[in-house]
């Protein structure tokens, strides 16, 4: 089935640093999103993405969080500083449409993301 | 707005025997329920999805009816394996162009 692909599948970070986690969708797909999930916990939306545009963002897409799709290359999400609280799994996703039947997410097997 | 309800947090189980995983949500718009399961340090996947009122959907031994007088979308399987022990969410999309929301998910732990 259709894959996407996350780089790297682990991440560790001294607080304050950058880091930018990547996401290679499914070639056809039109969206992208990004989730945050704490170990055991369930997954918490932060952002989609279309037509090189942020479309919603949750209350947990800080102001030290930015999204951007370069020429169709990579979905990225950066932080910029990182704090202790941004240690979790973050999961891209994409998806061929938005509402209705083509909102099929495949997801992406994860960043693990540490902080210290 | 939009949310999702799964009240249990972990069911165990033994072997052999059959669940049901609970999930109820709220819209005003016409949903499109999905289940997804994640195993062990694994992405989550498409376990079924529906938006046909009252008609039962089927994969890989799951099953699940969307019903919309009660709002339901109760994931269910009538023998349980060791393989099933999983992370299962219940999501939720709708016509009016919003992202899925999920629910908190339920644990399933199937034990010998």
């Amino acid at each position: 089935g259709p894959k996407v692909l996350q780089i790297p599948s682990h991440q560790i970070i001294d607080m304050g640093q950058m880091v930018t986690l990547n996401c290679d969708p499914v070639s056809n797909h039109l969206y992208f999103y990004w989730y945050k999930q704490i170990l055991g916990q369930q997954m918490e939306f932060l952002v989609n993405f279309y037509n090189g545009k942020v479309m919603e963002k949750s209350k947990l897409f800080k102001d030290q969080f930015s999204v951007e799709r370069p020429d169709g290359s990579y979905f990225t999400l950066k932080i910029q500083p990182t704090a202790l609280e941004d240690s979790a799994v973050y999961f891209c996703a994409s998806s061929l449409g938005l509402g209705g039947n083509q909102d099929t997410q495949y997801f992406g097997p994860g960043t693990r993301l540490l902080v210290l | 707005g939009d949310s999702v309800t799964q009240t249990e947090g972990l069911v165990t189980l033994t072997k052999g025997l059959p669940v049901m995983l609970n999930c109820t949500y709220q819209t005003t718009y016409s949903p499109f329920l999905f289940w997804y399961v994640q195993h062990l340090n694994e992405a989550p996947k498409l376990l079924l999805k529906s938006s046909t009122d009252n008609k039962r959907t089927e994969h890989q031994g799951f099953y699940a009816t969307l019903h919309k007088s009660s709002s339901s979308f109760h994931l269910q399987k009538s023998s349980v394996q060791l393989s099933d022990s999983a992370l299962y969410f219940c999501a939720l999309s709708d016509n009016s162009g919003t992202y899925q929301r999920f629910g908190t998910g339920t644990k399933l732990q199937v034990v010998p």
